[in-house]
């Protein structure tokens, strides 16, 4: 099915370590998002791609990196893991970045680190 | 900048009463407003979305919204709601010039008793 493709689903990190969290889209769509979920808080932006090429920070961006690699894939990358980055983490994708066009968003990675 | 607030948590209800999820916004432009569906375990889905002309608006699943501008609310109704209904719900904003990215509210969680 087309769509958008989240791995890992979930993951065990101790503080410190590094890891990257994959997502890959085959919509065609030339901008991407990466978002996390907190209880109470809602969905935030932490980094997006208006499209291939350059990326941008949202409201939330210390302690992650981003890498769009083609127009499909979008990773962000977790260089040393702190306890306050366990969350729910979407990818998202849109045609454009208004979001007039409607953003597809992946099923979610959850991570926790401990 | 924008914001949005959703004034309930959780919202119970029993199966095939009506029910209204409230969501106010603040900004100094004018903007988009969206209702946003999360089921279990799962990705967000569009539900419905205001643009602009008529101010009631409705979307899939049986549930529709309000824009009222003088109120800056976009308060979500259903008149009769099924178990199936059980998920989270996101409103967010956009605004219409400008970074046009989405802003979610904190989410309000409804749960169908039967």
């Amino acid at each position: 099915n087309a769509g958008v493709t989240q791995t890992p689903k979930f993951q065990v990190l101790k503080t410190g370590q590094s890891m990257t969290l994959q997502c890959a889209q085959d919509m065609n769509h030339n901008s991407m998002y990466w978002y996390r979920q907190d209880p109470g808080m809602g969905l935030r932006l932490i980094y997006y791609s208006a499209s291939e090429g350059t990326t941008d920070k949202g409201e939330v961006p210390n302690g992650y990196n981003v890498s769009r690699l083609n127009k499909r894939e979008f990773s962000l990358r977790l260089e040393s893991a702190a306890p306050s980055q366990t969350s729910v983490y979407f990818c998202a994708s849109s045609e454009a970045t208004s979001p007039l066009y409607g953003y597809t968003f992946g099923s979610g990675t959850r991570l926790t680190v401990v | 900048a924008q914001s949005v607030t959703q004034l309930d948590s959780q919202v119970p209800v029993f199966e095939e009463a009506p029910v209204e999820l409230r969501c106010n916004y603040s900004s100094s432009v004018s903007v988009y407003l969206f209702w946003y569906v999360q089921y279990p375990n799962q990705g967000l889905q569009l539900l419905l979305k205001y643009l602009s002309g008529s101010t009631l608006v409705k979307g899939i699943n049986g549930f529709e919204a309000e824009f009222n501008k003088s109120q800056t609310s976009f308060h979500l109704r259903k008149p009769s709601v099924h178990i199936s209904d059980t998920a989270e719900y996101f409103c967010a904003v956009s605004e219409i010039q400008g970074a046009q990215k989405l802003v979610f509210g904190q989410g309000t969680r409804l749960t169908i008793n039967p």
